[in-house]
């Protein structure tokens, strides 16, 4: 069974720092792109991250760039989210999610149950 | 970037109902759309990929269709645990972007 475990939320400052990390299980790991999506409190969807299979190729949404940092232990089977300089508008649950390559295209098929990052003072 | 736009924002409907929902493209994604469901405080879900295949596991009663910029996302018989929002995502770009969402309640 696929499981894709999120950690590391809490409560941050403005301005300060927090590693997420994603324990990946039930699945050869380095065999799949994943992603970061998050959810601000009340609001939609929005993909924060992508990293390749290898970890070689990274995105990330205009609105983190230059400010959270994607990285993965293929050893490990884990993801990793290190995200610093913290404002208001980045409190969201952060959700873990695998992209699936099929013939009908590509989606996100198994996500993890999220964690919460709360960036208040 | 691609912008994808659903509406309603939000229905109202009861059990029993026929409810569908539109998800527009700003550009032609083909068939290149995904929808989710996400229930109040869980995880979305998968349910429809490749604008009409339906996922492992999903009822029936939901279905989609469409192609280039216009998608729907229909419903057929509202069931009790069907409340809740959906999203439209599009495929086609490398980085995979959602629509605003459509919460469905009674």
């Amino acid at each position: 069974e696929v499981q894709l475990v999120e950690s590391g939320g809490g409560l941050v400052q403005p301005g300060g720092s927090l590693r997420l990390s994603c324990a990946a299980s039930g699945f050869t790991f380095s065999s799949y792109e994943m992603n970061w999506v998050r959810q601000a409190p009340g609001k939609g969807l929005e993909w924060v991250s992508y990293i390749s299979s290898s970890g070689d190729t990274i995105s990330y949404a205009d609105s983190v760039k230059g400010r959270f940092t994607i990285s993965r232990d293929n050893a490990k089977n884990s993801l990793y989210l290190q995200m610093n300089s913290l404002r208001a508008e980045d409190t969201a649950v952060y959700y873990c999610v695998r992209k699936y390559y099929g013939s009908g295209g590509k989606y996100f098929d198994h996500w993890g149950q999220g964690t919460l990052v709360t960036v208040s003072s | 970037d691609i912008q994808m736009t659903q509406s309603p924002s939000s229905l109202s409907a009861s059990v029993g109902d026929r409810v569908t929902i539109t998800c527009r493209a700003s550009q032609s994604i083909i068939r290149y759309l995904n929808w989710y469901q996400q229930r109040p405080g869980k995880a979305p879900k998968l349910l429809i990929y490749a604008a009409s295949s339906l996922q492992s596991g999903v009822p029936s009663r939901f279905s989609g269709s469409g192609s280039g910029t216009d998608f729907t996302l229909t419903i057929s018989s509202l069931q009790p645990e069907d409340f809740a929002t959906y999203y439209c995502q599009q495929s086609y770009s490398n980085l995979l972007t959602f629509g605003g969402g459509t919460k469905v309640e009674i």
